[in-house]
């Protein structure tokens, strides 16, 4: 199984901040990694495909990269909404999700 | 308006069974998989598996297999994850999700709209 790992777990910042996310694969997935965020007590919604096609409705704020094992997941600006817990998921080969990062407020 | 709807709260006691569903419409249900995925309390999302209604092709994550059945009923545009003997740690939030194709042979699928969900909390 390929697993993902996400760093970090807890992530505190402030309004207008600019975030950074990253998760490793534990082998090459090419860019076949989604993004989700999930807010309490609803269901994840998607955000980012493919690595770095943002999802349609997404702000572009939301800006994913890279391929093979590392990808990130940045927020330029970080708004009150996006407080959140942000997984990354794997579907090359298999699906695998992340443990989640939980972005809160400094 | 793509949705999915799934059915309502559970509260189950050991041993008992479970069918738990998640109907789709707007949109055509045959074309696009459904997954399942469960978030036990206060932990991350954990895949459970995938049926595509159009053959009923189903595949489960080596965790789940032989702990639950996934099957469909594409007459009625829906998917249904089962248990047949709940156990306590079965407690959780299980979500379904639409698995749309893509790749050049439409293989690799990921999850874009998803259900709001489903507790089930299996207690003594």
């Amino acid at each position: 199984d390929i697993q993902m790992t996400q760093s970090p777990s807890t992530l505190s910042a402030s309004v207008g901040d600019r975030v950074t996310i990253t998760c490793r694969a534990s082998q090459s997935i090419s860019t076949w990694l989604a993004w989700y965020q999930q807010k309490p007590g609803k269901a994840p919604k998607l955000l980012i495909y493919k690595a770095s096609t943002l999802e349609s409705g997404v702000p572009s704020r939301f800006t994913g990269s890279g391929s093979g094992t590392v990808f990130t997941l940045t927020i330029s600006s970080l708004q009150p909404e996006d407080f959140a817990t942000y997984y990354c998921q794997q579907y090359s080969s298999s699906w695998m999700f992340g443990q989640g990062t939980k972005v809160e407020i400094k | 308006e793509v949705q999915l709807v799934q059915s309502g709260a559970e509260v189950k006691k050991p041993g008992e069974s479970l069918k738990i569903s998640c109907k789709g419409s707007g949109y055509s249900f045959t074309s696009y998989g459904i997954g399942w995925v469960r978030q036990m309390p206060g932990k991350g999302l954990e895949w459970m598996g995938i049926i595509f209604p159009g053959d009923s092709d189903t595949r489960y994550s080596p965790s789940f297999q032989g702990q639950v059945t996934i099957s469909v009923d594409k007459s009625i545009s829906t998917a249904y994850l089962q248990w047949s003997s709940l156990k306590a740690s079965d407690s959780a939030m299980y979500y379904c999700a639409r698995c749309l194709g893509s790749g050049r042979l439409g293989q690799y699928y990921y999850m874009d709209v998803w259900g709001k969900g489903t507790t089930v909390t299996v207690s003594s």
